[in-house]
């Protein structure tokens, strides 16, 4: 079956400019998750949804960053004022929400600020 | 707070020689732990994971870990690595309780597999 999908897949954006991450988990999964992979930082932990609710924002760097997520599937993750330090990979993970499950990972958006 | 240590940054094998990747956790009690593998340019897939049932977990690709409470490690391992074994692992933590399912990420190491 198809699994987490993530687009763009690349952006290029300039400091300043916002922008918007979409992520599709596979469908019935309830929990989504968005984290960060940068080489200063390693993997971080982002936002965590549980249906269209968001009951973990802590990773969330600042308040450039906000997410969310309507009907219980689709995800956007926008970032406002970009800056340099945001160039990351930006993942996009589901599961079935319950304690014991798998996170299932999409390819990830690589986003460039120049 | 919870956390995983990956001692290796870079491990380097021949092919057909075992693999051993080292990972240690913190935890005041039994976590939920993870191996994930990250191949160049793709997705990270899950390798194989621990949640208080067996100690002796046996992944995809012939990969396995063993949780050991007492020396707290869950180390990955394989018997004979393989070229395609080339791409970085990363040890992963899953804090119990709370209002999150979210993962706790090692640094990650890099497997490179020699000719």
């Amino acid at each position: 079956g198809a699994g987490v999908s993530q687009s763009p897949s690349n952006k290029v954006t300039e400091k300043g400019k916002d922008v918007e991450l979409r992520c599709d988990p596979i469908s019935g999964h309830t929990a989504l998750y968005w984290y960060r992979q940068s080489l200063g930082q390693g993997l971080e932990f982002l936002i965590y949804f549980q249906g269209n609710s968001a009951p973990d924002k802590s990773g969330l760097p600042s308040d450039r960053f906000s997410a969310e997520r309507t009907g219980g599937s689709v995800s956007t993750l926008t970032i406002q004022r970009t800056q340099q330090e945001d160039s990351a990979v930006y993942l996009c993970a589901s599961s079935t929400g319950t304690s014991s499950d798998t996170q299932y990972f999409g390819p990830g958006t690589r986003l460039t600020v120049l | 707070a919870q956390s995983v240590t990956q001692l290796d940054s870079h491990v380097s094998v021949s092919e057909g020689t075992p693999v051993l990747l080292r990972c240690n956790y913190s935890s005041s009690y039994s976590p939920s732990l993870f191996w994930y593998v990250q191949h160049p340019n793709k997705g990270l897939q899950l390798l194989l994971k621990y949640t208080s049932a067996a100690t002796l977990v046996k992944g995809i690709n012939g990969f396995e870990a063993e949780f050991k409470k007492s020396e707290t490690s869950f180390h990955l391992t394989k018997p004979s690595a393989h070229m395609s074994d080339a791409a970085e692992y990363f040890c992963v933590v899953r804090p119990l309780g709370g209002a999150t399912n979210k993962l706790i990420f090692g640094t990650g190491t890099l497997l490179a597999v020699q000719p």
